[in-house]
């Protein structure tokens, strides 16, 4: 059974470029929220997507988008970089909305640095 | 002020002891809660779900206290394996999921 995978593992990028970042969940689940987790600090939620939208955002710029694919998978893009945004972003699957969902299973993350 | 806070760390702890970590939450429409566990470089792995009724899970004993806003873990004959950070997460019934910043565990021998 395949857990959360994402790629890539690493990436170094220098500022105003863009990047996207793939997740697969996990098998059986169709949820897919995106965190950001700078040094010391928590997950910061991102976005939720779930049948190909975006259901919930959390307080990030329109920098950042999002897509889901019909086979769950989804993308994390990020235009204009700055250094800021050198953090590990996280994915997290879970099953369907309401209460299911929101035990989430983390992919190892993508570590992006920009330069 | 953010809206799940978490005891600032880090706990050094010997072998056997019992630790306490505390988790605050600000929004009243929070619907349900969970410890997760990070270890160092990893991604976060989920520990256990909190409910009102208090919920344990061999020597972890999770508790919410919703008047107060307030959950709790417990850690019984901690185990060198324990040291870890420990992530407070509030949800809101429309799906946003919101972690403290940790509480950082280590256990010595």
């Amino acid at each position: 059974d395949a857990g959360v995978t994402q790629s890539p593992t690493h990436l170094i990028k220098t500022r105003g470029q863009q990047v996207t970042l793939r997740c697969s969940p996990k098998s059986g689940h169709d949820t897919v929220s995106w965190y950001q987790q700078a040094l010391g600090q928590g997950p910061q939620f991102i976005f939720q997507y779930y049948e190909e939208e975006e259901r919930q955002r959390g307080n990030f710029p329109d920098r950042f988008s999002g897509h889901q694919f019909p086979n769950y998978s989804s993308e994390l893009n990020v235009n204009a970089l700055l250094l800021g945004d050198s953090a590990l972003y996280l994915c997290a699957s879970s099953a369907g909305l309401g209460r299911n969902s929101y035990e989430q299973y983390f992919g190892p993350g993508t570590r992006l640095t920009v330069t | 002020r953010k809206e799940v806070e978490q005891d600032p760390g880090p706990f050094n702890v010997p072998e056997g002891a019992t630790v306490a970590f505390n988790c605050t939450y600000s929004n009243s429409a929070s619907q349900s809660f969970f410890w997760y566990r990070q270890d160092c470089r990893k991604e976060p792995k989920l520990l256990m779900s909190v409910y009102s009724s208090g919920n344990e899970d061999g020597r972890f004993t999770a508790q919410l206290n919703r008047a107060s806003q307030y959950i709790s873990l417990l850690i019984r004959d901690s185990k060198l394996s324990d040291s870890a950070t420990y992530l407070c997460v509030v949800n809101t019934n429309a799906g946003k999921s919101t972690f403290g910043d940790g509480t950082t565990l280590t256990v010595k021998p």
